[in-house]
C-alpha cells in the first residue's frame, strides 16, 4: 500500500489560516469516512486532532477543522498560534482491511 | 486517566526478532469499541502502521510487514506485545503502541521507544 501523499511543508503567520491536504485513491480516502488527523510536535507521541474526517476529539480547539472531498482530506487551521508548530499526518482506512499514513507535513508558524 | 507504555530492548541484532510489550494503567479498554496497535516511525520519516489487534482477537497486518508480524494480547488484556522477525536496519525506528477507536482513530499512544537493529 501507498502512503497518503502530503505537501512536505506549509506555513503561515499568526492569526492566519493554512489548509495541509491528504490525498489517497478511491481505495482509501475516496471509499471511506475514517480520515484522521495527528499533530506531533517535535520529539513527542502524535496527538489526535481530528477522527471520521472531521470530528474534534475533547480538548482539541474549535480553530482544528477537517473536511473530505473525493479522494482528498484536508486539515484546516485557522486563527493560526505559535503552538500549532508540529508535523501533521493524515491517516485513512484501506480496503485492505489496514491503515495508512500520509508523509506528514512540516508547518511553520512565521 | 488511560496510560500506554512501551517496554523492550533498544538494542536489536539484524536476523533477529524484535519483542515489545505495551501496557496499559489506569483502565483498560476491554471493549469492543477498541482495539490495540503498534505503529512505528523511523528516525526523521513519517508514521507507518504496523498492525493491530481487536477485542476478540483478530489481527490485521499491513501488508508490506505481514510475514514477519505477530501482535498478540496477554490473559489480563491489559497487556497486548509486537514481535517482528528476521529484522534489518530497515526497522531502527521508533515505536509507538496506541488505543484505536473502531471507527479507526488512534487515540490514545504510549510515549514510543527506540529500537536499534545494529550488530
Amino acid at each position: 500500500q501507498s502512503a497518503l501523499t502530503q505537501p512536505p511543508s506549509v506555513s503561515g503567520s499568526p492569526g492566519q489560516s493554512v489548509t495541509i491536504s491528504c490525498t489517497g485513491t478511491s481505495s482509501d480516502v475516496g471509499s471511506y469516512d475514517r480520515v484522521s488527523w495527528y499533530q506531533q510536535p517535535p520529539g513527542t507521541a502524535p496527538k489526535l486532532m481530528i477522527y471520521e474526517v472531521s470530528l474534534r476529539p475533547s480538548g482539541v480547539p474549535d480553530r482544528f477543522s477537517g473536511s473530505k472531498s473525493a479522494n482528498t482530506a484536508s486539515l484546516t487551521i485557522s486563527g493560526l498560534q505559535a503552538e500549532d508548530e508540529a508535523d501533521y499526518y493524515c491517516s485513512s482506512y484501506t480496503s485492505s482491511s489496514s491503515w495508512v499514513f500520509g508523509g506528514g507535513t512540516k508547518l511553520t508558524v512565521l | 486517566q488511560l496510560h500506554l507504555q512501551e517496554t523492550g530492548p533498544g538494542l536489536v541484532k539484524p536476523s533477529e526478532t524484535l519483542s515489545l510489550t505495551c501496557t496499559v494503567s489506569g483502565g483498560s479498554f476491554s471493549s469492543s469499541d477498541y482495539y490495540r496497535g503498534w505503529i512505528r516511525q523511523p528516525p526523521g520519516e513519517g508514521l507507518e502502521w504496523i498492525g493491530s489487534i481487536s477485542y476478540g482477537g483478530s489481527t490485521y497486518y499491513n501488508p508490506s510487514l505481514k510475514s514477519r508480524v505477530t501482535i498478540s494480547v496477554h490473559t489480563s488484556r491489559n497487556e497486548f506485545s509486537l514481535r517482528l522477525t528476521s529484522v534489518t536496519a530497515a526497522d531502527t525506528a521508533v515505536y509507538y503502541c496506541a488505543r484505536k477507536t473502531y471507527g479507526g482513530a488512534f487515540d490514545i499512544w504510549g510515549q514510543g521507544t527506540m529500537v536499534t537493529v545494529s550488530s
